[in-house]
């Protein structure tokens, strides 16, 4: 079972807004990411989170405030957004953190858009 | 540095036939893994196939396959009677330090009728 959920599949909010973006897996994988996507780009790494740490944040604004509390799960929190902030947020999970031989498994999505 | 390149923005391809999408790569790590990955419209990226460098046997799943050549780091995609659900963008990739998953830019694949 190679299956990473997140919830909602859209969401819609103003700038003043503060909304959170949740994402779960269940297969013991101890590495969880989260992506921003641009319409036909790459995903862009924000946040990696291994052994329910942080270890990687990609300079992303505070505004995105990332949390782990427990290995299946991951939120991503929301506030004070900007329009540009509007698009496709992808979360991921692998085994591990062990480098270049380390395969990472998608969810759907939360397309967001910011008003 | 690591870096991926995919050559080709776009691409199409008639229902039934074969096409094959490129990519290069650099890297000094002598064991990786590459990837490539399938974004339909409907946006769930999808692990299309998976090649472990240090196997000499180019991977295959079903209609897809890679050619690998490690010395000149090329890892192509083949799509073999393409189907109008393979209409997706693809997207080559390579694990990086720390878990930083390294993309392509992607080639939008048109399946034609």
């Amino acid at each position: 079972d190679t299956e990473v959920t997140q919830t909602p599949k859209h969401l819609v909010m103003g700038m003043t807004n503060k909304k959170s973006l949740k994402c779960e897996q269940h297969m013991g994988h101890r590495a969880m990411y989260w992506y921003k996507q641009k319409a036909k780009k790459p995903p862009e790494l924000m946040f990696v989170y291994s052994y329910e740490k942080l270890s990687i944040n990609e300079s992303v604004p505070s505004r995105f405030s990332p949390e782990c509390p427990n290995s299946s799960l991951l939120n991503l929190h929301l506030h004070a957004l900007q329009p540009e902030d509007s698009a496709l947020y992808l979360c991921a999970s692998s085994q591990g953190l062990a480098g270049a031989q380390e395969t990472q498994y998608f969810g759907p999505g939360t397309r967001l858009l910011v008003l | 540095a690591q870096t991926v390149t995919q050559s080709q923005p776009e691409m199409s391809v008639q229902e039934a036939e074969t096409v094959t999408l490129s990519c290069t790569y650099d890297t000094s790590e002598s064991n990786y893994y590459l990837f490539w990955y399938k974004q339909p419209p409907s946006r769930q990226m999808i692990l299309v196939i998976r090649q472990e460098a240090y196997k000499q046997q180019n991977a295959t799943e079903n209609r897809f396959s890679v050619n690998f050549q490690k010395a000149a780091k090329s890892f192509s995609l083949k799509i073999s009677d393409s189907q109008l659900g393979d209409t997706a963008m693809y997207f080559c990739a390579f694990p990086g330090q720390g878990g930083k998953l390294i993309f392509g830019q992607g080639t939008e694949l048109s399946v034609k009728p």
